[in-house]
């Protein structure tokens, strides 16, 4: 069983369309991440939440908007995508401050 | 606010060589320190990890050691082999929700 699973695995798309990523975990963890990849392997956080509520919010274009529907849950929605929100993104989940649990990434393409 | 600043890659090794990738860190009180490693196309897993001062976390031959006197996590493996290649990431926790991660390191192992 995926203790953190992210939908779609891979996301090819035009400039100006609106997409979603679902992130699920099934680990009971209380904090949940979304986390941004570039080409370089630079890892950069985007947004945590902690029991549904927004702990973290980053220097994000407001075009990026997560929504967390219950614990399990963490949902990213990306309107009028650009070239430069190509990356991989990658949800997590961690419980109060032990180890982040991954899921296997979201390769965006917006062409 | 906390930091992680870890070595510059990328790292190039010949098979068995010794290996050291170097992270320091910032952080108010004394936080929980993890190494990520990251392989080809896979998300992030946790290698090892160190809640508190003189912890030790080891796995897989790769070692770091959490020394309250120093903001010191480096990590270390005896002798590398070709299937160690990927990224590494160094990491501090401190409250839910609120991660640190190092830029990442990348190692080639060559046979």
């Amino acid at each position: 069983d995926t203790a953190v699973s992210q939908t779609p695995k891979y996301l090819v798309t035009q400039m100006g369309n609106d997409k979603s990523i679902k992130c699920e975990q099934n680990l009971g963890h209380d904090t949940m991440y979304w986390y941004k990849q570039d080409s370089k392997k630079f890892l950069k956080i985007m947004f945590s939440y902690n029991n549904k509520e927004l702990i973290i919010n980053e220097t994000v274009p407001n075009r990026f908007s997560p929504k967390s529907p219950d614990k399990a849950h963490l949902n990213l929605h990306i309107n009028s995508l650009e070239l430069g929100d190509s990356a991989v993104y990658f949800c997590a989940s961690s419980q109060g401050v032990l180890e982040a649990f991954f899921g296997q990434g979201t390769r965006l393409t917006v062409v | 606010g906390n930091s992680v600043t870890q070595m510059e890659g990328p790292v190039t090794l010949s098979e068995e060589a010794f290996l050291t990738i170097n992270c320091t860190y910032t952080a108010t009180g004394y936080p929980s320190l993890f190494w990520y490693v990251q392989y080809p196309g896979e998300g992030l897993q946790l290698l090892l990890k160190a809640t508190k001062a003189d912890d030790k976390g080891s796995n897989k031959g790769f070692e770091a050691t959490y020394r309250k006197e120093t903001t010191f996590f480096h990590l270390e493996k005896g002798s590398v082999q070709v299937s160690d290649s990927a990224v590494y990431f160094c990491a501090l926790n401190t409250n839910a929700g609120k991660s640190t991660f190092g830029d990442g390191t990348t190692l080639t192992v060559k046979p």
